[in-house]
């Protein structure tokens, strides 16, 4: 089993829409997440943590199931702006590994 | 303020020469990460630093591939002989001391001709 797993997409919407998906680790000494953003040719940004709780940021919502290990992005209302790659990343210690990534794509 | 800084933005060169490529991290953040990112691949770890502590070299994928930290600031990748599967973008990430949350450079793309 890989030790991070994407569903690739594309995930292909329309705006307003709402867009979720999740990453699968196999690594169950995770303890912290977290999901990037990567426009074409760009470098990764971070996009926002996940907590235990499940956070809340603005129109993204994250959640952590630490039960079947995975985590999931949920993007509500989606704008043009947010068509990019989206990586999910976790670690147990300094180092983190990374997903290869879900392809979204907003269209008008 | 500002954020990682890397170059050359892009780099061409011949297959069997050597490569120098450059990382300066934000300010203050003493931990620092090399990544390389394969066309349409996920991140590849390839080695850490933090503070004065020994590197952590396990993802460097031979010994062509080398890093060197010098003050606790900026660090160069090496990369002798390259070949063309060494073709990829390099990313450079930094910290702060005992945070996981990474922020990246914008890359240095090299291509081996």
């Amino acid at each position: 089993r890989k030790e991070v797993e994407q569903d690739p997409g594309p995930f292909n919407v329309p705006e307003g829409a709402t867009v979720a998906f999740n990453c699968t680790y196999s690594n169950s000494a995770s303890q912290s997440f977290f999901w990037y953003r990567q426009d074409c040719r760009k470098e990764p940004k971070l996009l926002m943590s996940v907590y235990s709780s499940g956070n809340e940021d603005g129109r993204f919502t994250a959640q952590l199931n630490r039960a079947s290990q995975y985590i999931s992005l949920l993007i509500r209302d989606s704008k043009l702006s947010d068509s990019a790659t989206y990586l999910c990343s976790f670690s147990n210690d300094y180092k983190l590994s990374f997903g290869a990534g879900t392809t979204v794509t907003v269209r008008a | 303020g500002a954020g990682v800084s890397q170059s050359p933005s892009n780099k061409v060169t011949e297959k069997g020469k050597d490569v120098e490529l450059r990382c300066d991290p934000i300010s203050g953040h003493t931990a620092l990460y090399w990544y390389r990112q394969s066309l349409g691949q996920g991140l590849e770890f390839l080695i850490y630093f933090q503070g004065n502590s020994a590197p952590d070299k396990s993802g460097l994928p031979s010994d062509r591939f080398s890093a060197e930290r010098t003050g606790g600031s900026v660090s160069t990748l090496t990369i002798q002989r390259t070949q063309q599967e060494d073709s990829a973008v390099y990313l450079c990430a930094s910290s702060l001391a005992h945070r996981v949350e990474q922020y990246f450079g914008p890359g240095t793309r090299l291509t081996v001709t």
